[in-house]
């Protein structure tokens, strides 16, 4: 089977940097994804790791180390918008993805 | 707007009803995920399509059925409705299989069961 732990709450003030550490179980892996959700809304594509190293995306950046069986999520110059949930994701042996239970991130003015 | 579409956007029934909720894919891509949402809970995936076949499935219950019909759009049929399926049900699409392909996701369907 696969797990997946994230924090559930993750508070920062707006222009400061935060991260979002997810770890993983699963008997097959492809890669680690990283969706946002606002509430209410629907889940947007954020980022796709495959192999080891940092991926950045503008103000976002994603981090994976297959060995340690760890990912990261990287948010910089933080905003008021970007105050929504984040979801890591497992691509696993069955390539459909398994969803941890999501990180509330509040950003505060 | 992701170009993926679904209806009804909310949904109302009684225990013990049967509903089917509806999607349509982005132009082009050929496979269909539904999930569901639970309250404060993530995403749980249920079923894939691609190209009108079945191609991997979650956790599905007995009750739960799906299917995508030739012109790509699906399906998601639930019968025997109980309290705890209440939920937001999302449809995603992408152009191909695999986890790594960005996943598209309608606006949902929010299902109240009473």
């Amino acid at each position: 089977g696969q797990s997946l732990e994230q924090p559930s709450e993750v508070t920062a003030v707006e222009g400061a940097i935060v991260q979002i550490n997810c770890t993983y179980q699963t008997s097959g892996f492809y890669g680690l994804s990283w969706y946002q959700q606002h509430d209410g809304g629907a889940p947007t594509f954020l980022s796709y790791n495959a192999l080891d190293g940092l991926e950045e995306t503008g103000r976002f950046s994603s981090f994976l180390s297959r060995s340690d069986s760890y990912g990261y999520l990287l948010l910089q110059e933080l905003q008021m918008k970007d105050s929504a949930s984040y979801f890591c994701a497992v691509d696993g042996s069955a390539r459909q993805l398994t969803f941890g239970s999501g990180t509330q991130l509040t950003v505060l003015p | 707007d992701s170009g993926v579409t679904q209806t009804p956007k909310h949904l109302i029934t009684a225990t013990g009803q049967r509903v089917t909720l509806r999607c349509s894919p982005r132009s082009g891509d050929l496979s269909v995920y539904w999930y569901q949402q639970s309250l404060d809970q993530g995403l749980q995936f249920l079923i894939q399509y691609y190209n009108g076949e079945e191609r991997a499935k979650g956790n599905i219950l007995e009750r739960f059925s799906a299917q995508q019909f030739p012109d790509l759009h699906s399906e998601l049929n639930l019968s025997s409705l109980e309290l705890g399926d209440s939920a937001l049900y999302f449809c995603a699409s992408s152009v191909e299989l695999g986890g790594g392909n960005e996943q598209f996701f309608g606006p949902g369907t929010r299902l109240t069961v009473l």
